[in-house]
C-alpha cells in the first residue's frame, strides 16, 4: 500500500534548539495528522490539518499542510526535555476514508 | 471519562493459542480501529468499524477477526497465534478525521 516517507528517522538535539521534520507521499492527501508517542503509550494527537497551505500551532508546535497536498511539516521550537519521543505523521488519501496511513516516525532525543 | 481502554496490557502466547484483545471506549464515537505497531515502524491498520454491526478489513487483516456488537466495544480475536503476530496492538476511536488511541497491548508469541 501507500507509504508515507517521514524524515529524518531520528534527531539528537540540545535543549533550546528548534526541530523540523517532514512527511511526503506519492499521492494527494486530504488530511494530515501529527502524533507523539511516549514509550509504552499510545500515540497522542498533536495537530490536525485539513486544507492545503494551512498552518496550525499548538503551543511550541507548528505544522503545515503542504501546498501540493503531498507533504506536511512539523516544527518544534525551543525544545525541552519532555519533547523526547517519537513523532508520527499520518494522513488520509483522497477517497480513502477510514484508512489512516502512518509514517515510520521520527525519534527525537533532547539533551540538556 | 476513561477514553479508550485496552486489556490486557501484556500477554505471552504459545504458537497456536488463541486470545481476544479487548477494547472499550466511552467517547460515544461511531468509528473504531485496530492497528499493530512493529519495532521501528508506523502503525498498520488491521480492521476497522464504522458502527455497530459493521466491520471491514484494513491493510493487514490476515490471522485476525473482529466483531462490533455495541458502540463501546471492538474486540480483536487471534485464533491461531503465530510468531509473526508478536507486536504492540493499538485500538483507536474516531469521529471525523481525527483518531484517538488506547494505551496498547504488547503481545509476544513464542
Amino acid at each position: 500500500g501507500q507509504q508515507l516517507n517521514q524524515s529524518p528517522q531520528s534527531m539528537f538535539i540540545q535543549e533550546g534548539e528548534d526541530v523540523s521534520m517532514n512527511c511526503t507521499s506519492s499521492s494527494i492527501f486530504n488530511t494530515w495528522l501529527w502524533y507523539k508517542q511516549d514509550p509504552g503509550e499510545g500515540p497522542v494527537l498533536l495537530i490536525a490539518l485539513y486544507k492545503a497551505g494551512e498552518l496550525t500551532s499548538n503551543g511550541r508546535l507548528t505544522a503545515q499542510f503542504g501546498i501540493t497536498r503531498k507533504d506536511s511539516f512539523l516544527n518544534i521550537s525551543a525544545s525541552i526535555p519532555s519533547d523526547v519521543g517519537i513523532y508520527f505523521c499520518a494522513g488520509y488519501e483522497t477517497d480513502s476514508w477510514g484508512k489512516l496511513q502512518f509514517g515510520a516516525g521520527t525519534q527525537v532525543v533532547v539533551t540538556p | 471519562n476513561a477514553g479508550v481502554t485496552q486489556t490486557p496490557k501484556f500477554r505471552i502466547l504459545k504458537i497456536g493459542q488463541s486470545m481476544t484483545l479487548q477494547c472499550t471506549q466511552d467517547m460515544n464515537h461511531n468509528y473504531m480501529y485496530w492497528y499493530r505497531q512493529d519495532p521501528g515502524m508506523g502503525l498498520k491498520l488491521i480492521y476497522y468499524s464504522v458502527g455497530a454491526g459493521i466491520t471491514d478489513k484494513g491493510e493487514v487483516p490476515n490471522g485476525y477477526n473482529v466483531s462490533r456488537s455495541t458502540t463501546e466495544d471492538f474486540p480483536l480475536r487471534l485464533e491461531l497465534a503465530a510468531p509473526s503476530q508478536t507486536s504492540v496492538y493499538f485500538c483507536a476511536t474516531g469521529q471525523g478525521n481525527e483518531q484517538f488511541f488506547g494505551p496498547g497491548t504488547r503481545l509476544t508469541v513464542l
